[in-house]
């Protein structure tokens, strides 16, 4: 069965610092990969979504992520973390052996964001 | 891109009661589906909500438990029936436009907490 692995389930960082936050999938063949984050009492929405046409992806926010299909990996980066960057972050994967029907999140990485 | 409100946005439950969840999509829609969110976890997909049509159920739901409506393509209901405090949780309603493999849309949540 697919699934999505994110690893640290709580990250913290300064103010102006780097973000990277760890996602790795497992699949047979390259599925489509996608970013969301919930903000406090908020339904989740879209950071950047992969889907094959390039393999660094820019979302919103100043967020960026590459997928590495040698590592299985889909890691989320921000050159400089801002206060409001603090929120829950999933990983996703469209699930290929349901056609992408199916979304399939991982256990979600809380960023702090200190000042 | 679509706009989905879900009602209520929370509400506290007796033991054994029932409650249903509206989600109203501000467009057509071709995939609508139900999400489980626990405290401090990943969501869970409890159903896809097929228009005019029984819901199909994830490993673990059942309909009697989770009985879901989609009367048209930009609305659907989830009931929670009998419930019981495991019941707490958040409920998603998402959404998705087009192809299988795009992005989902959410919906606030319904935060429902059982006593």
């Amino acid at each position: 069965a697919q699934s999505v692995t994110q690893l640290g389930s709580h990250v913290s960082v300064s103010e102006g610092a780097l973000v990277l936050l760890r996602c790795n999938y497992s699949s047979s063949v390259p599925p489509y990969l996608f970013w969301y984050v919930q903000y406090p009492n908020q339904g989740l929405q879209l950071l950047l979504k992969y889907t094959s046409a390039a393999t660094l992806v820019k979302g919103i926010n100043g967020f960026e992520a590459e997928f590495k299909k040698s590592e299985t990996s889909f890691h989320l980066t921000k050159p400089s973390a801002h206060m409001s960057d603090a929120a829950e972050y999933f990983c996703a994967v469209s699930d290929p052996d349901t056609g992408g029907f199916k979304t399939i999140f991982g256990a979600g990485t809380r960023l702090f964001v200190k000042a | 891109s679509a706009v989905i409100s879900q009602k209520p946005s929370r509400d506290i439950c007796q033991r054994g009661t029932s409650l249903t969840i509206q989600c109203q999509v501000d467009s057509q829609v071709t995939m609508m589906f139900w999400y489980r969110q626990q405290p401090g976890q990943s969501l869970t997909l409890i159903a896809t909500a097929n228009q005019g049509s029984e819901a199909t159920y994830e490993s673990g739901f059942v309909i009697d438990k989770f009985p879901i409506s989609r009367p048209n393509l930009t609305f659907s209901t989830l009931t929670v029936s009998n419930m019981s405090p495991e019941d707490s949780s958040i409920y998603l309603c998402s959404a998705r436009q087009g192809a299988n493999t795009g992005e989902l849309f959410f919906g606030e949540g319904s935060r429902l907490t059982v006593l």
